[in-house]
């Protein structure tokens, strides 16, 4: 079972920052917090992942509570692309297999 | 670089027959994994092969197996297909098995149907 809950559906209008939270309160401390994204008909792709600290790259920033218990995925200016279903995981350091277990993920609707 | 490539896109199959979808995954990348996406749902995991050799798998029946060659392509076969396999299945390749190291860079999928 996914190790996460986000809320079903957001809605953002375009220009504006789009927050997503998700809470993940069992996490152990040697797993990562991963946000993938999918557009419909494609493959998910991948945004961001941190540990604890807060990071950042060209498509997102991630920011983890200090217990690590939720996370924060935030779009600075979201388009009309960036209308799609995004999953927040969480998943360990395995030696033999780090799966990505998927929930159901919130559906962010970016409107004109 | 190229991504990671599925084939077919689609494809109709009829109750109790097999089928095997393909993979080729984004160049550099040994380890590949298999998903299934039903309508609606999060992709689940199946399984995940690393450099030929199954290292991982998901609570699904024997009759899904898999494949990875020398080239770390893949293929992914099921066998006396039910109605219920009916879903999108999707391939992800990574540089490593650890994949906190490595984000997945998945395919587009292959959307299968079975009448």
């Amino acid at each position: 079972d996914a190790k996460t809950t986000q809320p079903p559906s957001m809605d953002c209008a375009e220009g504006r920052a789009a927050n997503l939270p998700c809470n993940h309160s069992t996490i152990s401390g040697n797993e990562y917090v991963y946000w993938y994204r999918q557009i419909h008909s494609q493959g998910p792709q991948y945004i961001i992942h941190g540990l604890k600290n807060n990071e950042t790259n060209e498509m997102a920033s991630l920011i983890i509570t200090e217990d690590r218990k939720s996370s924060t995925l935030i779009l600075p200016h979201a388009t009309l692309r960036d209308t799609a279903v995004y999953y927040c995981i969480v998943s360990g350091l395995s030696y033999n297999t780090d799966k990505l277990i998927f929930g159901t993920g919130t559906r962010l609707q970016v409107f004109p | 670089e190229t991504g990671v490539t599925q084939s077919p896109t689609h494809l109709i199959k009829t109750r109790g027959q097999q089928v095997t979808l393909r993979c080729s995954s984004q160049s550099g990348h040994n380890t590949v994994s298999w998903y299934q996406q039903a309508l609606g749902q999060g992709p689940q995991f199946i399984f995940q092969y690393y450099r030929e050799e199954e290292n991982g798998r998901g609570n699904f029946p024997p009759r899904f197996s898999g494949l990875q060659f020398p080239n770390y392509s893949s293929e992914l076969n099921v066998n006396a297909l039910e109605l219920d396999d009916s879903a999108l299945y999707l391939c992800a390749s990574s540089l490593s098995r650890q994949v906190s190291n490595y984000g997945y860079t998945f395919g587009s999928g292959t959307r299968l149907t079975v009448v």
